[in-house]
């Protein structure tokens, strides 16, 4: 049973370009959330999809970056224009349902690095 | 909001028993969830509370208090792959998680 997939595992950009990550939640899973974990901080929450729906964006910055859950494929997070700020490490994770007492298990995550 | 609090680094002996606290505030409250994260690894599931009282797995005890807004997680026998970041993670209402910085526990011989 395979756990929750990302890739690129590690993904390198110059400024102003576009960084496209990518995540397989596991399977039977149809909740996806995506964490951000900048150097020496902890994960901060960025957005939750269900297949083609975004539920919940508060957490994400309100230019630049965007996030799709389509009903084939990959959840895709997408971030426009890069700056060095985005330098981080992007988790995502993935709950079987909606529910308090679901746990969410996390893939190995995307390392981004903004030259 | 939400805010986690615990210490950002512990030390203890192979063998012996370490105890991490952890307070939260937040305005809504589903679960307190432990994780367990090595270096460049991915989160991993440690346990999961939403009534107080202890659970136990094995080596690993979590706590909860709704009343004092307080979990610690403790690990028994501790071993050198134990070695490793602890996050506390309060679930909201909204169903989403919001992290502590965690607390990275050192293990020596």
């Amino acid at each position: 049973n395979a756990g929750v997939m990302q890739n690129p595992r590690h993904l390198v950009r110059r400024r102003g370009q576009e960084a496209r990550l990518r995540c397989s939640p596991m399977k039977g899973h149809s909740h996806v959330y995506w964490y951000r974990q900048l150097p020496e901080e902890g994960l901060k929450f960025m957005v939750y999809l269900q297949k083609e729906n975004i539920i919940d964006e508060s957490g994400m910055p309100k230019e630049r970056f965007s996030a799709e859950f389509p009903k084939e494929g990959p959840s895709i997070l997408r971030i426009q224009q890069v700056v060095r700020g985005d330098s981080a490490a992007y988790f995502c994770a993935s709950s079987p349902r909606r529910g308090g007492q679901e746990t969410q298990y996390f893939g190995p995550g995307t390392r981004l690095l903004v030259l | 909001g939400q805010n986690i609090d615990q210490p950002t680094e512990m030390t203890a002996t192979e063998g012996a028993i370490v105890q991490i606290n952890c307070t939260y505030q937040t305005s809504g409250f589903n679960g307190l969830f432990w994780y367990q994260q090595h270096a460049g690894e991915a989160p991993t599931f440690l346990s999961y509370n939403v009534l107080d009282g202890l659970e136990e797995k094995g080596r690993f005890s979590s706590f909860l208090s709704r009343s004092k807004g307080y979990s610690y997680l403790l690990l028994k026998e501790l071993q050198m792959k134990d070695s490793a970041s602890y996050l506390c993670a309060g679930k909201t209402g909204a169903n989403n998680l919001f992290f502590g910085t965690g607390t990275r526990l050192t293990v020596i011989p």
